[in-house]
């Protein structure tokens, strides 16, 4: 199984909601992350997570919540949120070897209303 | 100064032809260098990882060159279906990080 999950693959939400993005992968890899990319620019790194505990956050705000409950799974928990938040939400994971490469999920396409 | 720096593009070729991508980075502890193509809404998808030594896969061949800290991407005998974004990025490998530049937009016309 080479692939990353994500859900819900749309959401929309107010500023006041608490909604949860979700991602999962079963190939062993230690490292997941979270992206948050707008149209026509690169991903922007917001967390990293190795051997489940969280190594970079990226100055992220704290209406951003990220949680590893096991080496599969990542969540992203959102509330307040604002209408510049809306964006694609992009979760990748990587094998922590000396390459490295990630691998990203579909995405998440967040719109704050 | 751009950590990772792409020819802006956008790039318009006809279909068969050959196009090449380049990309500089600025620090020299990189450790990791690939190549991601993403299509419009949708998640990047690794292309190929890239060597000192060079590396191809099929019409696909990527270069590094760690004394100018230059990476390129050679897409050979152009498809439609290669017209899409094409981002060079940059790992850290001790900061299980990657940097990505700003990306290429490609488009083969028929």
């Amino acid at each position: 199984d080479t692939e990353v999950t994500q859900t819900p693959k749309h959401l929309v939400m107010g500023m006041t909601n608490k909604k949860s993005l979700k991602c999962e992968q079963h190939m062993g890899h230690r490292a997941m992350y979270w992206y948050k990319q707008k149209a026509k620019k690169p991903p922007e790194l917001m967390f990293v997570y190795s051997y489940e505990k969280l190594s970079i956050n990226e100055s992220v705000p704290s209406r951003f919540s990220p949680e590893c409950p096991n080496s599969s799974l990542l969540n992203l928990h959102l509330h307040a949120l604002q209408p510049e938040d809306s964006a694609l939400y992009l979760c990748a994971s990587s094998p922590l070897t000396a390459n490295n490469e990630q691998f990203f999920g579909p995405g998440t396409r967040l719109t704050v209303l | 100064r751009k950590e990772v720096e792409q020819d802006p593009g956008p790039f318009n070729v006809p279909e068969g032809a050959t196009v090449a991508f380049n990309c500089t980075y600025s620090n020299s502890a990189s450790q990791s260098f690939f190549w991601y193509r993403q299509d419009c809404r949708k998640e990047p998808k690794l292309l190929m990882s890239v060597y000192s030594s060079g590396n191809e896969d099929g019409r696909f061949t990527a270069q590094l060159n760690r004394a100018s800290q230059y990476i390129s991407l050679l897409i050979r005998d152009s498809k439609l279906s290669d017209s899409a974004t094409y981002l060079c990025v940059v790992g850290y490998s001790s900061a299980s990080k990657i940097i990505f530049g700003s990306g290429t937009r490609l488009s083969i016309r028929p």
